[in-house]
């Protein structure tokens, strides 16, 4: 089936806004992680979903993120008021099993705050 | 913050000749696994090791773990301009409650001249 996929590909925003970034994991996929990566260094894990809820969320920096999966599927990772220091690209993973085996990466969201 | 360092941070080699890149974790863990990524955008799952092993093939990849120095080696033989990517590697450790947590390293950067 369909790998995981991320949208939008792309975002620009202006300091102070508010963004959402979608997550449509690999069908039954139950584990759902989001990680963010910035130039030149390894993706930074944010929060990871088992199912409908936060497993663990202790990557988030602030709590100008949030994220949900209201349904079990879908993700939406929610920043408010942006700053430039958020601009990176956000990166959603999914895997079959509770975390702990091969996770499938989306291709990412480069956000870059103005 | 990432656990995960690799060594060397970058390294060009010719096509054709074997390379081997480094990576050490500080915790202990369930497994590690490593990655490709092109471009800054989606991860390739390449191979995971779990912790119990020591050594893992997978066609012309080869990765060895040491649980007691905390450390891991990938090496790709016959190097082909294809490989030309960063290389990560993600150590994942269990951080309670039915939670996994995948923690990167900031990644060779591979360069295979044709």
């Amino acid at each position: 089936g369909a790998g995981v996929s991320q949208t939008p590909s792309n975002k620009v925003t202006e300091k102070g806004k508010y963004v959402e970034l979608r997550c449509d994991p690999i069908s039954g996929h139950t584990a759902l992680y989001w990680y963010r990566q910035s130039l030149g260094q390894g993706p930074e894990f944010l929060i990871y979903f088992q199912g409908t809820g936060a497993a663990d969320d202790s990557g988030l920096p602030n709590d100008r993120f949030f994220a949900v999966r209201p349904e079990g599927s879908v993700s939406t990772l929610k920043i408010q008021r942006t700053e430039r220091g958020d601009s990176a690209v956000y990166l959603c993973a999914s895997s079959s099993l509770a975390g702990g085996d091969t996770q499938y990466f989306g291709p990412g969201t480069r956000l870059t705050v103005l | 913050s990432q656990q995960g360092e690799e060594d060397p941070q970058a390294l060009s080699i010719q096509e054709g000749e074997n390379a081997t890149m480094n990576c050490s974790y500080k915790t202990s863990i369930n497994n590690l696994q490593w990655y490709r990524q092109n471009s800054g955008r989606g991860l390739v799952h390449l191979i995971l090791i779990r912790s119990n092993e020591r050594e893992k093939h997978s066609g012309r990849l080869r990765v060895t773990l040491d649980t007691s120095k905390k450390s891991s080696s990938l090496l790709i033989t016959a190097s082909r301009a294809a490989d030309t990517a960063s290389y990560f590697c993600a150590s994942i450790s269990y951080s309670g409650a039915g939670s996994y947590q995948l923690t990167f390293g900031k990644g060779t950067k591979l360069s295979v001249i044709p």
